[in-house]
């Protein structure tokens, strides 16, 4: 139980379009998604906390415009990376729980490649 | 703000060896402490937790880890190890209350790497 997934794996766009990536939480419902971002040899990065239906909180330094989370249901977020340029280029996390909100269910991530 | 360190990037061990994976923490308030493996090509999987009570916990696979309150800090240990515990390790911690709860912060992750 507990499966989150990610949609695509991975992606390769080029500069200045967008990029929608999905995460689904597969068997349970997830009243909170997070967002994390992980560049190479580095830490994973929180980008985003969102709540089912209400707007996303960001992390200082984030860029909310660029940056576009919605959780429009308890099984859905999505991030679209708008006007995407090369140094987005990276991996792209999602993470939900359920009631137990300490309890991180991590999906296998999204390698976002812009050129 | 909270702040992880992990102190190894890179642990190489051979099979059956011993291994501790350090780990401190900043912050002044009541945490939850997490420990996450990933192996490769794979995603993140809960290794063990701690939230209260005993201060040494263990998790999956024969890990444990033990909180040291005064020293702000939660190791990681496995008495023998196995090639199949090659991946990468990180440790985490959140607020255990407040409105940051729930919100993880990573530590820089450890590579251990067993030869058989």
């Amino acid at each position: 139980g507990a499966v989150v997934s990610q949609h695509p794996s991975w992606v390769i766009c080029k500069s200045g379009t967008s990029v929608k990536i999905e995460c689904r939480s597969l068997d349970f419902q997830a009243t909170t998604m997070f967002w994390y971002r992980q560049f190479p040899k580095q830490s994973l990065m929180l980008m985003a906390t969102s709540n089912e239906g209400s707007k996303a909180t960001y992390e200082q330094g984030v860029e909310k415009d660029k940056f576009l989370i919605n959780h429009a249901s308890l099984t859905l977020s999505t991030l679209t990376v708008t006007s995407a340029h090369p140094e987005d280029s990276s991996f792209y996390i999602c993470s939900a729980t359920g009631t137990v909100t300490y309890e991180q269910y991590f999906g296998p991530g999204t390698r976002l490649t812009v050129t | 703000a909270q702040s992880v360190s992990q102190h190894n990037h890179h642990v190489i061990l051979s099979e059956a060896a011993s291994l501790e994976l350090g780990c401190n923490y900043s912050y002044g308030g009541t945490v939850n402490l997490f420990w996450y493996v990933q192996y490769p090509g794979q995603h993140l999987q809960l290794l063990l937790k701690y939230f209260s009570g005993d201060p040494l916990v263990k998790g999956i696979k024969g890990f444990e880890a033990e909180f040291i309150k005064s020293k702000f800090s939660f190791n990681l240990r496995k008495p023998s190890v196995q090639w199949s515990d090659t991946a990468e390790y990180f440790c985490a911690v959140n607020d255990a209350g407040g409105t940051s709860y729930g919100k993880l912060t990573f530590g820089q992750g450890t590579i251990l790497t067993v030869h058989p």
